[in-house]
């Protein structure tokens, strides 16, 4: 079975900018959920996608924002970026009505300069 | 808000000992916690989950208990070797019905000394 792929897997951007990062789920998971790791912390959850719909949010600002496509992938849009939104961005998928832990991406490190 | 805290400090062990890691949690009765490991710049990779009816849950090298009453989780690694050196991540299920974010705590890493 193919894991959870996500790219690009570093990226520069300049604040204000926007920015979109992209996720593959493992194959037979159908939910998809996007965390946020600062350097020294654990990841924070952003939100979850499940069919297509999001299925719940963090504490995380509007300017965040997702999609989930009818395969099960999913993409991360951050709009208007600021310094503090540099951090490793991770994607993890799951089989929506079971709770036997996620499959986590090699993430996406983000520096906004 | 529920409240997770690992041992923020690294801790070092020579090979072949025992390293313990503890997880306490607060304003919460979770129905299950997970272990994760991670390596640097990588994503997080599941170990193990435990229920709140199970004291102890083992795989291979690898021990979890989960205390309720003390609000708490010890993980194991019996007979460490260098490439058990990572940070370890527990998590729980956000408290929120019908999704199953968890909570993370900041992980303790660990490295074992050859």
């Amino acid at each position: 079975e193919t894991g959870v792929t996500q790219s690009p897997t570093h990226l520069i951007k300049t604040r204000g900018q926007q920015v979109t990062l992209r996720c593959s789920s493992q194959s037979g998971h159908n939910t998809v959920s996007w965390y946020q790791q600062a350097l020294g912390q654990g990841p924070q959850f952003i939100f979850q996608y499940y069919r297509e719909e999001e299925n719940g949010r963090g504490n995380f600002p509007p300017r965040f924002s997702g999609l989930q496509f009818p395969n099960y992938s999913s993409e991360l849009n951050v709009n208007a970026l600021e310094l503090d939104d540099s951090a490793l961005y991770l994607c993890a998928s799951s089989k929506g009505t079971e709770n036997y832990g996620y499959t986590f991406g090699s993430g996406t490190r983000l520096t906004v300069v | 808000s529920q409240k997770i805290e690992q041992n923020s400090e690294a801790l070092n062990i020579q090979e072949g000992k025992t390293a313990t890691l503890t997880c306490n949690y607060t304003n919460y009765s979770p129905a299950y916690l997970q272990w994760y490991r991670q390596d640097p710049g990588r994503g997080p990779v599941f170990l193990l989950l435990i229920r709140e009816n199970e004291k102890e849950k083992r795989k291979e090298r690898l021990k979890v208990t989960f205390d309720t009453t003390l609000k708490q989780s010890l993980f194991h690694i019996t007979a460490s070797q260098p490439a058990d050196s990572a940070t370890y991540l527990c998590a729980l299920p956000a408290p929120t019905s019908g999704t199953y974010k968890y909570i993370f705590g900041t992980g303790t890493r660990l490295k074992v000394l050859a």
